[in-house]
């Protein structure tokens, strides 16, 4: 996947600890997401960024946080987790209008402890 | 980028047969539904997509099928191969200009057996 990236692939952190999880895409597209991939609910959106703007914040809690400073970076900080948010956290992006093929990173695999 | 303990239906083929997959969506106004394939340790990948003013659709070795009377939609795989093997999701959305909100199903995963 040259074409999203994500860092780390696996982090394993404490419910105490703050840490933040990284998504460039070289696509030269204007929308990104952040979705969480779990157990539970397989494939959730959490957030919608289009042209550095945030379009959509899913009921997503507070302890997930996340950044925009270009079109090509996304950031998603994290604090005081909980074990429940242990999941796959996967980027996404696409063209902003008439480009609903999203393209998708390798995800983050977040172990909370 | 494998789905993560998911317990998800499972569809177990022999190499060479046609697989078909199905998916109920939500949303009777949804515009737009694509179907992905999740291989292990990667993340979705777009396969094929239809809108909404269609009932079929071919690509290459794959065809879907949708039928808006009951929700329906339908990915078809002729000739199934074992690097077909995968968790495919069905996917909808809305035309929305600023940035396309989808909404995934469940997912099915595919096993083929050589």
């Amino acid at each position: 996947e040259t074409g999203v990236t994500q860092t780390p692939r696996h982090l394993v952190m404490g419910m105490t600890n703050k840490k933040s999880l990284k998504c460039e895409q070289h696509l030269g597209h204007n929308a990104m997401y952040w979705y969480k991939q779990s157990a539970k609910k397989p494939l959730e959106l959490m957030f919608v960024y289009n042209f550095k703007e945030q379009t959509e914040n899913n009921s997503v809690p507070s302890r997930f946080s996340p950044e925009c400073p270009n079109s090509s970076h996304l950031f998603l900080h994290l604090h005081t987790l909980q074990p429940e948010d242990s999941a796959l956290y996967l980027c996404a992006s696409s063209q902003s209008s008439g480009g609903y093929e999203q393209y998708f990173g390798p995800g983050t695999r977040l172990t909370v402890t | 980028g494998e789905s993560v303990g998911l317990h998800l239906p499972t569809l177990s083929v022999q190499e060479g047969d046609n697989s078909i997959i199905n998916c109920a969506y939500s949303n009777s106004a949804s515009d737009y539904f694509i179907w992905y394939k999740q291989e292990s340790g990667k993340g979705p990948q777009f396969i094929i997509d239809i809108r909404s003013n269609m009932d079929k659709r071919q690509g290459q070795r794959v065809t879907v099928l949708l039928n808006k009377t009951v929700k329906h939609l339908s990915l078809q795989i002729a000739a199934t191969q074992p690097g077909d093997s995968a968790v495919y999701f069905c996917a909808e959305t809305l035309v929305y200009n600023a940035g396309n909100m989808l909404t995934f199903g469940g997912g099915t995963r595919l096993m083929v057996k050589p």
